[in-house]
């Protein structure tokens, strides 16, 4: 019975180059999410996927970010032109349905900018 | 602004004894609530939740308590162990929007 899968767990990227995350939600889970942690400070939402729908990305940066959760295969959150600031751990979470069903997270990736 | 923090940013406890990690939030609208304990290099983990129309619940060696009046949260862990020891945060969901909202964490420490 995995949980949530995350690839890769460390990660480390240059200035201007591009960040892609991969989350695979635990099985028969339709519904992923995406937070940021700094260290030291609680998770912030970001984006809120269903299967080939966003469903709230109000915590998503506008520029630069983006996540998507196609049909087949991980949801992937996307960071173009990476920047010293977006260093942090990434997570995602899973639930079965969504409002108040529980969400359960993945080990997190660790994104360092240098 | 909408927000749930925590009273303490390190609690200390000896082995054995019970620990109470506390959390205020501040959206009356929020009806669902739940801790995560989060250990060094590792992603938070489920350990209990309560939802608006209880004041109480119990699992394993851990309560949750829920104040409404005063929107107040509390966990308590009876006989905390080493194992115990880790990052703990309270989360807070409105119910009709999916996302969690996080406190900063307490970072519980279990001393021998």
């Amino acid at each position: 019975n995995a949980g949530v899968m995350q690839n890769p767990r460390h990660l480390v990227r240059r200035r201007g180059q591009e960040a892609r995350l991969r989350c695979s939600p635990m099985k028969g889970h339709s519904h992923v999410y995406w937070y940021r942690q700094l260290p030291e400070e609680g998770l912030k939402f970001m984006v809120y996927l269903q299967k080939e729908n966003i469903i709230d990305e109000s915590g998503m940066p506008k520029e630069r970010f983006s996540a998507e959760f196609p049909k087949e295969g991980p949801s992937i959150l996307r960071i173009q032109q990476v920047v010293r600031g977006d260093s942090a751990a990434y997570f995602c979470a899973s639930s079965p349905g969504g409002a108040t069903d529980t969400q359960y997270f993945g080990p997190g990736t660790r994104l360092t900018v240098l | 602004g909408e927000s749930v923090g925590l009273h303490l940013p390190t609690l200390s406890v000896q082995e054995g004894d019970n620990s109470i990690i506390n959390c205020a939030y501040s959206n009356s609208a929020s009806d669902y609530f739940i801790w995560y304990k989060q250990e060094s290099g590792k992603g938070p983990q489920f350990i209990i939740d309560i939802r608006s129309n209880m004041d109480k619940r119990q699992g394993q060696r851990v309560t949750v308590l829920l104040n409404k009046t005063v929107k107040h949260l509390s966990l308590q862990i009876a006989a905390t162990q080493p194992g115990d020891s880790a990052v703990y945060f309270c989360a807070e969901n409105t119910g009709t929007a999916s996302k969690l909202t996080f406190g900063t964490g307490t970072r519980l420490q279990v001393t021998l």
